[in-house]
This record gives structure tokens, sequence and C-alpha cells, in this order.
């Protein structure tokens, strides 16, 4: 089966704009988790969709929202873009929801904000 | 809240010994914990995990221990090779029945000296 994929894999902003990312899961995974990495700040969670539901969100301010389609591919948007808000972004999938569930993660996007 | 302490953050050893990286969690509902090996530019891969109802795992030259009294948790891998280079990160997720979020260690460098 092929891995999780994401699109694009490197972005360049500037401050004010917005931008969408999208996470393709392995085929039969319904589960997609966001996570952010930056040095500072390690690995945080976004949020979870499963069956086109958000089903958990992280401490992160509203301009971070994200969406799951019928086919379990998903999309995270950033508005307003801040510098702060450089970071590679992962996407991980697993078959179900739930604690115990494995996650696979993608290669990411790397985001820099200018 | 929900936190986890992963410790060192950075670990140098000789090839063919030992190393040992340790994980502290605070939500006593946790009840998987898995472990994620990232090399530089990569995704993170999921290299071995443990779930509450057992103490410990092994996998080859990795293992994995719990001590839910304590809670912490613990990745040792035996005989180092260059290769096990890289960031290993721990991470531990809730039994809430419908979400797998995972919090995250701060992650730990690990260098194999040849």
């Amino acid at each position: 089966k092929a891995g999780v994929t994401q699109t694009p894999r490197y972005l360049i902003k500037t401050r004010g704009q917005q931008v969408t990312l999208s996470c393709s899961p392995i085929s039969g995974h319904r589960s997609v988790s966001w996570y952010q990495q930056t040095p500072g700040q390690g690995l945080q969670f976004l949020f979870e969709y499963f069956s086109e539901t958000q089903r958990n969100k992280g401490n992160f301010p509203g301009r971070f929202s994200g969406r799951q389609f019928s086919n379990s591919r998903s999309e995270m948007n950033v508005s307003t873009l801040e510098l702060g808000d450089s970071a590679l972004y992962l996407c991980a999938s697993s078959l179900l929801a739930g604690s115990g569930e494995t996650q696979y993660f993608g290669p990411g996007t790397r985001l820099l904000v200018l | 809240g929900e936190n986890v302490e992963q410790h060192p953050s950075t670990l140098s050893v000789q090839e063919g010994d030992s190393a040992v990286i340790k994980c502290t969690y605070s939500d006593s509902a946790s009840n998987y914990f898995p472990w994620y090996k990232q090399e530089l530019g990569k995704r993170p891969q999921l290299i071995i995990d443990i779930r509450s109802n057992v103490g410990e795992k092994k996998d080859q030259r990795i293992a994995v221990t719990l001590n839910k009294t304590a809670k912490h948790f613990s990745l040792h891998i035996t005989e180092t090779q260059p290769e096990d280079s890289a960031v290993y990160f721990c991470a531990a997720s809730r039994d809430s029945g419908n979400t797998g979020k995972l919090i995250f260690g701060q992650g730990t460098t690990l260098q194999v000296k040849p």
C-alpha cells in the first residue's frame, strides 16, 4: 500500500496570507490527525478527523481549521498567517480513531512564513 | 493537564553500547505509548509501542518498559549501530474511546559514534 502523502511539500507565504495543506491517508484508513512540528515546541496536536467529523482539537487559535472528505482525504487551512506559523505540518493516518490505533505519518509540508 | 517529559534531550554512545531514553507522563488515563524515530528530513516512523496492560515489549534490539504506577516508560536500544542515529520521540495517548490524540515528548537526539 502507498503511504501517507502530503502536498505541497514546501510552501513559502507572507504574513497575512492563508494556506491550505492536503493529506491523503493510507488506503482504507479513515482517521487523519494533524500535528505541527517546530524546534521550540516539538510535535503538537492540531486536530483529528474521522468519517468527516472532527473528533478532537488541540490548543491552537481559530485561524487553524481543517476538514475531511468522504474519501478520507483531509485538508487543513491556516488563515492570516503569522511568522510563528512557520513549521513542519505533519499528518498521520490510522485505520480507526481511538487510543491504541497506530498512526502512520506523512512526509510533512514545510511552511515558511516571511 | 496532559504532559510528557522526555530525557535526555541528547545522548551520545559508542557503537555497540546500549542507549536508554526515559519518558514520564502526567495523565493517569493514558493507556497507549508509542515510540517514533525521525531521521533528518524524514517523517516520524513508529519503531515500537506498548499498551497499558503490558509491562514490557521487545522487538530485536529494541525494547520498551512501562511502569504505570510511576507513570513512566523507557526505550532501550541494545548493540547500537550508526544507523540508529536519529531523533526519538515518545508519546502517550489517553483512553478516551474515540480519539487517538498523541501527546509527544520533546525528543532525544541520539548519536551513535562508529
